[in-house]
């Protein structure tokens, strides 16, 4: 069974500090696409990423950066000189295929980030 | 462009009774997806549906049904409910399921409490 696992449930650092959000994963598919969302206290889920399991190749975008490994099965998640307005729930997701073309998306248990000033 | 909109926010029912939460998606999104959110965990899947069909269901007892309208908008519909019911229930658009690059774009949801 497809299954993703983020091991740290909370994290808290001080304003400007660096933060690494693990993401390990399962699955017996060979092509596989994986992401990361965002949750603010809000509730909305916001999309920061996806990451084919054909491309490995690493991805910055700003403060945020994405550490795909396919031979240890992990899809990590870096913030760099945290802010507060980061504070939030990270959610890693495998999309799973089903019947009839569907598919849906496996989430790990979720990270609550904690940026202090 | 507005992005998924669900209504209600919120939504406070007792045991016994039923509930009919609503999602519109993105504008050109044919594509609706049901979770549902136990607080403390990540989203679980429930349903999918495309072009009014359902497409994929989750591991959810029959109590949980929903349908997708001609305009792309999409009812999840609860019976007999449970405490246990208790959940944010987040709505989620793609532009169809065929494609497993397209993400997901998800609503605020509706926070369901049951007394």
């Amino acid at each position: 069974a497809q299954k993703v696992t983020q091991a740290q449930t909370e994290i808290s650092v001080v304003e400007k500090e660096d933060v690494t959000l693990d993401c390990v994963y399962e699955t017996r598919d060979t092509t596989y696409y994986l992401f990361w969302y965002k949750q603010p206290p809000s509730g909305e889920l916001v999309f920061l990423i996806r990451r084919n399991s054909f491309d490995e190749q690493n991805e910055i975008s700003g403060r945020y950066s994405w550490n795909f490994q396919k031979s240890t099965s992990s899809f990590n998640f870096t913030i760099t000189a945290s802010q507060v307005v980061d504070s939030a729930v990270y959610f890693c997701a495998l999309s799973e295929a089903g019947l009839d073309s569907s598919y849906k998306l496996i989430f790990g248990s979720g990270t609550r980030l904690l940026v202090r000033p | 462009d507005a992005g998924v909109t669900q209504s209600p926010t919120h939504l406070i029912k007792t045991r016994g009774q039923h509930v009919t939460l609503r999602c519109s998606p993105i504008s050109g999104h044919k594509s609706v997806s049901w979770y549902q959110q136990v607080l403390g965990q990540g989203p679980q899947f429930i349903f999918q549906y495309y072009e009014k069909e359902e497409r994929g269901r989750g591991n959810f007892p029959d109590r949980f049904s929903a349908r997708q309208f001609p305009n792309y908008s999409s009812e999840l519909n609860v019976n007999a409910l449970l405490l246990g019911d208790s959940a944010l229930y987040l709505c989620a658009s793609s532009l169809d399921t065929g494609n497993r690059n397209q993400p997901q774009h998800f609503g605020d949801g509706t926070r369901l409490s049951i007394l």
